[in-house]
């Protein structure tokens, strides 16, 4: 079965310092992953994605997340965050089958301190 | 429609009542999903459609929840006798095919 973890629930970070969000699968197969936000109060929105081809995917709002076979990794990335990305932020990963059902991981808090 | 659409956004309901959300999914969407976020909980997976029918209703927690899916469009998921643990975001999805995911804005259920 498939399976997400995120080691941190909560990261605070300083306004325009770098981020970085772990992510970690189990997947027997090539996985299709994805970094949703969701913000206070609202749905979920898909920041990247990943299905085939170059392992460093580029997302909205300035993220980006790298895949890494050898790790069974997808971290998130950020070079300078801002205020308004204080959010909560789900890794997912969908197998090919089952309905591309995601399985979600806990999720990270992510607070921006001024 | 642009994207998916849920109805009510916001729900307070008394103990013991039966309840129904909708879900509207992007146009052409073939494939729907239900999701409960709990607070302080994770995202949990309930049940999809593709088309019609569920070939998955595994994470249906009781058999006080069930789902439908008329038209391979709109989707109603009914929770009957309510209890306090049923409160909770409930999130619609929908994709063609195996590819991106697209969420409603969900459904706050409140029971009282």
């Amino acid at each position: 079965a498939q399976s997400v973890t995120q080691p941190d629930i909560h990261i605070t970070v300083s306004e325009g310092a770098s981020l970085e969000l772990r992510c970690n699968y189990s997947y027997g197969a090539t996985p299709y992953l994805f970094w949703y936000v969701q913000s206070p109060g609202q749905g979920l929105q898909l920041l990247l994605k990943y299905f085939s081809g170059d392992t460093l995917v580029q997302g909205i709002k300035g993220f980006e997340a790298e895949f890494k076979r050898s790790q069974s990794s997808f971290n998130l990335r950020k070079p300078s965050v801002h205020w308004s990305d204080a959010a909560e932020y789900f890794c997912a990963v969908a197998g090919g089958n089952a309905g591309n059902m995601l399985t979600f991981g806990g999720g990270t808090r992510l607070m921006v301190k001024p | 429609g642009a994207g998916v659409s849920q109805s009510p956004s916001n729900k307070v309901t008394e103990k013991g009542k039966d309840v129904e959300l909708r879900c509207d999914p992007i146009s052409g969407h073939t494939a729907l999903y239900w999701y409960r976020q709990s607070l302080g909980q994770g995202l949990e997976f309930l049940i999809y459609f593709q088309g019609n029918s569920a070939p998955d209703k595994s994470g249906l927690p009781s058999d006080r929840f069930s789902a439908e899916r008329t038209g391979g469009s709109v989707s109603t998921l009914t929770i009957q006798r309510t209890q306090q643990e049923d409160s909770a975001v409930y999130l619609c999805a929908s994709s063609q095919g195996p590819g991106t995911i697209y969420f409603g804005e969900g459904s706050w259920l409140t029971v009282v």
